[in-house]
């Protein structure tokens, strides 16, 4: 597709389990973000790639949370022994090298629900 | 750090006119960003400022004021489609593009 897409859309997993998250960015776009909506609250920043350059991870709440790109394409977010605070949608978003204006394009996200 | 702020709802007739509100305090600033999200979607874009004033786009504008860390995104003739969230965020200057985003202002437009 055109997109960036996300799956899966719903993910109900329980406390202690490991989930993986995967984004797919629209072809070309070098820079590939991850950021998190909690239920009333705006979108927080986890995670952010760009090329072949060193991840900025300042973001990641916790050592539970990681994620990794593969081949400057697919990227995957795993959260491991998942917590009830953890459920959020996460919504990944990817932007071209050029024009640089800072637009991001998000997926659909995916929707976490931690038991 | 960040601090973005915006009113969380709002409420408008259809036909008239809106002017959602964002102050922002950052350490950094290279340009200002509205994002509508209707519910259970993505956010979408709207528009960008990095210079003083009003950018027109349609029924929608915006403003940016970098002396008073303010902007406000104006919404004429309004839709009931427009009922929305609509999410100001700013971009630092770390080069990584990486945006800040306030919480957003759920618009509700009523007949």
């Amino acid at each position: 597709g055109a997109g960036v897409s996300q799956s899966p859309s719903n993910k109900v997993t329980e406390k202690g389990k490991d989930v993986e998250l995967r984004c797919d960015p629209i072809s070309g776009h070098t820079a590939l973000y991850w950021y998190r909506q909690s239920l009333g609250q705006g979108l927080e920043f986890l995670i952010y790639f760009q090329g072949n350059s060193a991840p900025d991870k300042s973001g990641l709440p916790s050592d539970r949370f990681s994620a990794e790109r593969t081949g400057g394409s697919v990227s995957t977010l795993t959260i491991q022994r998942t917590q009830q605070e953890d459920s959020a949608v996460y919504l990944c978003a990817s932007n071209p090298p050029y024009p640089n204006t800072g637009e991001l394009f998000f997926g659909e996200g995916s929707r976490l629900t931690v038991l | 750090g960040q601090n973005i702020d915006q009113p969380t709802e709002m409420t408008a007739t259809e036909g008239a006119i809106v002017q959602i509100n964002c102050t922002y305090q950052t350490s950094g600033f290279n340009g200002l960003f509205w994002y509508q999200q209707h519910a259970g979607e993505a956010p979408t874009f709207l528009s960008y400022n990095v210079l003083d004033g009003l950018e027109e786009k349609g029924r929608f504008s915006s403003f940016l004021s970098r002396s008073k860390g303010y902007s406000y995104l104006l919404l004429k003739e309004l839709q009931m489609k427009d009922s929305a969230s609509y999410l100001c965020a700013v971009r630092d200057e770390s080069g990584a593009n990486n945006l800040f985003f306030g919480t957003g202002t759920r618009l509700t437009v009523i007949p």
